[in-house]
């Protein structure tokens, strides 16, 4: 059964902590994508990766960080520079004609 | 600026009936464009892709078009029915070759028995 696999679902983080999200795919994908979704707004992409050992910023990558060392694995790094943390995280793999297969999120929360 | 639109407010729809969401874009030259269902609390599930040299595509009860002159795509649900009920998200390739989507908003369809 292919698909994205986000963990865990729900995530607490405590102020000044940095924290990673997983996002691991068995889709045989080359492109993989992080995106951030807030209450009443659209999803804003945070990072991608066009294949493994390369990524690029998307529009609000700052007080994030990602890596891509494997294929399947594209893990998110809640740093304590991301001063508005709590979201909900959405991780996908792109290919054509078949668009974006997204995780279920993490939910994120400051306390 | 590069903007997508979608209407903000619910469409409330009895079922049987036909559902028809608006997204327009400014700004933006898609190769293709993409819509999107999402459930409260869930990632989106991808529906169906059209693409800039394709007027209109169809998918079991779902039918797109897409007009690049007006900078627009209509997507309709025909037959709706309660378990429709969902947000649906419109996403354009928002830079050409790197397959980066960009959404928008979403549109909450509420079928009514």
């Amino acid at each position: 059964d292919g698909g994205i696999t986000q963990s865990p679902k729900y995530l607490f983080r405590k102020e000044g902590q940095n924290v990673t999200l997983s996002c691991e795919q068995n889709l045989n994908h080359d492109a993989m994508y992080w995106y951030r979704q807030d209450p009443g707004q659209g999803l804003r992409l945070i990072y991608y990766s066009q294949i493994v050992n390369d990524f690029q910023k998307g529009d609000i990558a700052e007080g994030y960080s990602v890596s891509r060392e494997k294929k399947e694995s594209f893990p998110l790094t809640v740093t304590s520079a991301q001063k508005n943390p709590t979201a909900f995280y959405l991780c996908a793999a792109f290919r054509e004609d078949y668009g974006y297969t997204f995780g279920s999120g993490t939910r994120l929360t400051v306390v | 600026s590069q903007k997508i639109e979608q209407n903000s407010e619910a469409l409330n729809i009895q079922e049987g009936k036909t559902a028809t969401l608006t997204c327009n874009y400014t700004n933006y030259s898609p190769a293709y464009l993409q819509w999107y269902r999402q459930d409260p609390g869930r990632g989106p599930v991808f529906l169906l892709l059209i693409r800039e040299n394709e007027k209109e595509k169809r998918k079991e009860r779902l039918k797109v078009t897409f007009d690049t002159t007006l900078k627009q795509s209509l997507f309709h649900i025909t037959a709706s029915q309660p378990a429709d009920s969902a947000t649906y998200l419109c996403a354009l390739d928002g830079s050409r070759g790197n397959n980066r989507l960009a959404f928008g908003k979403g549109n909450q369809v509420v079928v009514i028995p």
